[in-house]
């Protein structure tokens, strides 16, 4: 079965520290690649997304992720966190092209940013 | 403009009943999913509805229907409550039902089967 996972479920940081989270997916062939963010108190967000071209994307308040097929991988970077990144981050898939809005989500990935 | 709204917020039933989960997508949106969220399971897809059609279903019992309406808006059925459906019910709407196109969320209703 489809499935997408996440490396680290809850992940405590200081600001201006790093952060990169993990997204694995299982799913041989085209796919569209989602990170959506969930901050307290708010209704999820997409952070960003890739379905073909540079396979490093970019998105809001700094974040970037990278797709590498090979490593079926899509992980989540940002060179320096704030306070205000603390959330709950979700990686999702659709596989396929078209009209599939079928997405799989990975069970999140808590961060905590501490000022 | 107006973001997903979901009503009601909150929900309590008693098992065995059913409950009617509405879903007011974004305007010009014709595109509505709905997602169960758990602890355990994470968000899983239950449905997705364009233009009035069924488009895609999830791998949930067939206690769980839904339905939209002409102006867009969703509803959501779960006949014969159980505890297991107590979770929270995610509605999102998208601008269209290509598989890259991102969607917008609501803020969801707890429901709570006792």
């Amino acid at each position: 079965a489809q499935s997408v996972s996440q490396h680290n479920h809850h992940v405590i940081l200081s600001e201006a520290a790093s952060l990169e989270l993990g997204c694995n997916y299982s799913y041989g062939g085209t796919v569209n690649l989602f990170w959506y963010v969930q901050y307290p108190g708010q209704h999820l967000q997409l952070l960003l997304k890739y379905f073909s071209g540079d396979p490093l994307v970019k998105g809001i308040k700094g974040f970037e992720a990278e797709f590498i097929k090979s490593k079926f991988s899509f992980n989540l970077r940002k060179p320096s966190v704030q306070w205000s990144d603390t959330a709950e981050y979700f990686c999702a898939v659709t596989p396929g092209a078209g009209n599939n809005r079928k997405l799989i989500w990975g069970l999140g990935t808590s961060l905590a940013v501490n000022p | 403009k107006a973001g997903v709204t979901q009503t009601p917020r909150y929900l309590i039933k008693t098992r065995g009943q059913q409950v009617t989960l509405s879903c007011s997508p974004i305007s010009g949106h014709r595109s509505v999913s709905w997602y169960q969220q758990t602890p355990g399971q994470g968000l899983q897809f239950l449905f997705e509805y364009f233009s009035e059609t069924q488009r895609n279903k999830g791998n949930f019992p067939g206690r769980f229907s839904g339905r939209q309406f002409s102006n867009s808006r969703s509803e959501m059925n779960v006949s014969t409550l159980e505890l297991g459906d107590s979770a929270l019910y995610l509605c999102a709407s998208s601008s269209s039902d290509r598989g890259n196109s991102p969607l917008h969320f609501g803020n969801g209703t707890r429901l709570t089967v006792t």
